[in-house]
């Protein structure tokens, strides 16, 4: 059975990198049928689409978080991973980790972990 | 950018559901989701491809729509169907989604 599990520092200072890692279980990360994505959610607020990256490594970001995101893949391990630099109090969400087919929607998710940018 | 409407709906158990999701452009290859939120929880994707449901679920749900007008229906809202539903788009980059409807108990 597919599972997802985020990872990483809940609080972050201003201007600092968020750092998480999302372990993937019953899957392997270097299937060609797949992405692999990660989604955020302000407290009270809505999802925004932070990007994705496939198996080949070509990673696509949403242009709003673009200059400030990376996203990689750790084949040996079966992860990947979410860097967000400078970051600010805007930041602060929980953060959800996702499988989403080459057509499709998002259909597996983690759990999600929260994310608070403060000093 | 997708926009749904209504932001809330309050609805009794029992009732159907009629959620909307427009989007500024058209969607060429209706490559439309719907998914459903609870509080605490990720999202579970609903429909896929506009119309399609996603595994195991139920056939109260349904997808409709093209272009750039799509709709969520559910036909008999059950207690565990409150929720939020959020629609998004993966037919033109980047993939974005909408801002939500809540489904309240009436």
């Amino acid at each position: 059975q597919l599972q997802l599990q985020e990872s990483g520092p809940g609080l972050v200072k201003p201007s600092e990198t968020l750092s998480l890692t999302c372990s993937v279980s019953g899957a392997s990360i270097s299937s060609n049928s797949y992405c692999w994505g990660w989604i955020r959610q302000a407290p009270g607020e809505g999802l925004e689409y932070i990007g994705v990256i496939y198996s080949s490594g070509s990673a696509y970001y949403n242009p709003s978080l673009k200059s400030r995101v990376t996203i990689s893949l750790d084949m040996s391990k079966n992860e990947f991973s979410l860097n967000l630099n400078s970051v600010t109090a805007a930041d602060t969400a929980v953060y959800f980790c996702a499988r989403r087919p080459l057509v499709g929607g998002f259909d597996s998710w983690g759990q999600g972990t929260l994310v608070t940018v403060s000093s | 950018v997708l926009t749904q409407s209504p932001g809330t709906l309050s609805l009794s158990p029992g009732e159907r559901a009629t959620l909307s999701c427009r989007a500024s452009q058209s969607l060429g290859r209706n490559y439309l989701v719907w998914y459903q939120q609870k509080p605490g929880q990720a999202p579970r994707l609903l429909i896929y491809g506009a119309s399609s449901r996603a595994t195991g679920i139920p056939d109260k749900f349904s997808g409709s729509g093209s272009g750039t007008d799509f709709t969520l229906t559910i036909s008999r809202l059950d207690p565990e169907d409150f929720a939020v539903y959020y629609c998004q788009q993966y037919d033109i980059a980047p993939v974005t989604f909408g801002g939500g409807t809540k489904v309240e108990i009436k």
